[in-house]
């Protein structure tokens, strides 16, 4: 697409459940990013996909979190059993990487997500 | 020490005059530096990108980039109200593997 597109965008849910949410990169974009953004604070990394190579999971906060990405496309980001502290803007970005070249990222509009 | 450090501001201008921010970083062998603006409740959006020493002017803005001071600074000349924003700096280094690190952001008010 023309854009990074997430959905929904905005989730309000109950503590205790489980949420999805949905993240669809730039076509041809090879690397792509979760944040998230707490009220008044900076960019906190979760994960990142590269092509075909393990993602890097070294930001989930806890177990409660996962990532996949589907056919070096879509990717799913879901938090089990969800807490009041998950409240946060979640924020997908993608980027052209080739080798060690880096480039910057397109983010996405972002998922406001509250846990009530 | 923080990998990326930002004074968070806010930095406050009259309008047309130069805002100039700042931002130091940790990680001697960084290679790609940029800066996103991030206006209040919306994404950030990449408006510079700069990989060697020196200056990088693109319009109104222009980057500066001292990798032996792990030094990156971006200039706007001619602020408007509408640059008032949180600009993000943000390093991509081999500490921080393939994902880029972000700093907290700057605070900008242009004053009209």
């Amino acid at each position: 697409g023309a854009g990074v597109s997430q959905s929904p965008s905005n989730k309000v849910t109950e503590k205790g459940k489980d949420v999805e949410l949905r993240c669809d990169p730039i076509s041809g974009h090879t690397a792509l990013y979760w944040y998230r953004q707490s009220l008044g604070q900076g960019l906190e990394f979760l994960i990142y996909f590269q092509g075909n190579s393990a993602p890097d999971k070294s930001g989930l906060p806890s177990d409660r979190f996962s990532a996949e990405r589907t056919g070096g496309s879509v990717s799913t980001l879901t938090i089990q059993r969800t807490q009041q502290e998950d409240s946060a803007v979640y924020l997908c970005a993608s980027s052209l990487e080739r080798g060690t070249d880096y480039y910057g990222y397109t983010f996405g509009s972002g998922t406001r997500l509250t846990v009530v | 020490q923080k990998e990326v450090e930002q004074n968070s501001g806010p930095l406050s201008v009259p309008e047309g005059a130069i805002a100039s921010l700042n931002c130091t970083y940790s990680d001697r062998v960084s290679q790609s530096f940029f800066w996103y603006r991030q206006y209040s409740g919306k994404s950030p959006e990449l408006i510079m990108s700069i990989y060697s020493n020196g200056d990088k002017e693109d319009g109104r803005f222009t980057a500066q980039l001292n990798k032996a001071s792990q030094y990156v600074s971006l200039l706007i000349r001619d602020s408007q109200p509408s640059d008032s924003a949180t600009y993000l700096c943000a390093v991509n280094g081999r500490s921080g593997g393939f994902k880029t690190i972000f700093g907290a952001g700057t605070r900008l008010f242009v004053k009209a």
